[in-house]
């Protein structure tokens, strides 16, 4: 298994700001993955991010809107830009168990934005 | 196209009965199949996962789900519920290994009343 942290744990913000969040895993891996909750809806995965390269996005979002970096095999930041209340959601830090297609996930950041 | 329903968006059960929520996926391949809890406030927490083998998979917390390939479901299934297990509940489904990229249903309720 694997500890998964994530801050902050749940901010306010304005709208047109921008908000970075950190996730910080307790043992090193290849691929990270940062999801979305809308309220009341399902997880969506955003983008993957490895180590050493640009971040995959999904259909739907863009680096411009949801630039990521991941420095090293243990951290990575997702930020929200230009932020609308549109962008109100949790999001989730996630790794995959080797080799399982398990994934474990962090306690997520709840963000609202007014 | 890939999907997950979960037909059930609330259910309440009463302590000590059985529960039953279901889960139908529409996927291409042979599926890894998830279910996920998530409590309030809380990240989530895998309860069980089937990839292969023995239809009938064994998850933490008292629970169980059955893979039917021919009814495309794995419902999720505890003989006697706790008030504890009050929650939202997630099914999910995924390609193989090393893709991080689950496809998670709308997710189902579960209110426990003593």
């Amino acid at each position: 298994s694997a500890v998964i942290s994530q801050k902050p744990s749940r901010d306010i913000c304005q709208r047109g700001t921008s908000l970075t969040i950190q996730c910080q895993v307790d043992s090193q891996v290849t691929m990270m993955f940062w999801y979305r909750q809308q309220p009341g809806q399902s997880l969506t995965l955003i983008a993957t991010a490895n180590q050493g390269s640009e971040a995959t996005y999904e259909s739907g979002f863009v680096i411009d809107k949801f630039p990521i970096s991941r420095p090293n095999l243990t951290f990575s930041t997702l930020t929200v830009s230009n932020m609308s209340p549109e962008d109100s959601s949790i999001y989730l830090c996630s790794v995959e168990a080797a080799n399982t297609g398990e994934l474990f996930f962090g306690e997520g950041s709840r963000l609202t934005v007014l | 196209a890939q999907s997950v329903t979960q037909p059930d968006i609330h259910i309440t059960v009463s302590e000590g009965a059985s529960l039953e929520l279901r889960c139908n996926y529409s996927y291409g391949a042979t599926p890894y199949l998830f279910w996920y809890v998530q409590s309030p406030g809380q990240g989530l927490q895998l309860l069980l996962k089937y990839f292969s083998g023995d239809t009938l998979v064994q998850g933490i917390k008292g629970f169980e789900a059955e893979f039917k390939r021919s009814q495309s479901s794995f419902n999720l299934r505890k003989p006697s519920v706790h008030w504890s297990d009050a929650a939202e509940y997630f099914c999910a489904v995924g390609a193989s290994s090393n893709t991080g990229k689950l496809i998670f249903g709308q997710g189902t309720t579960l209110q426990v009343k003593p």
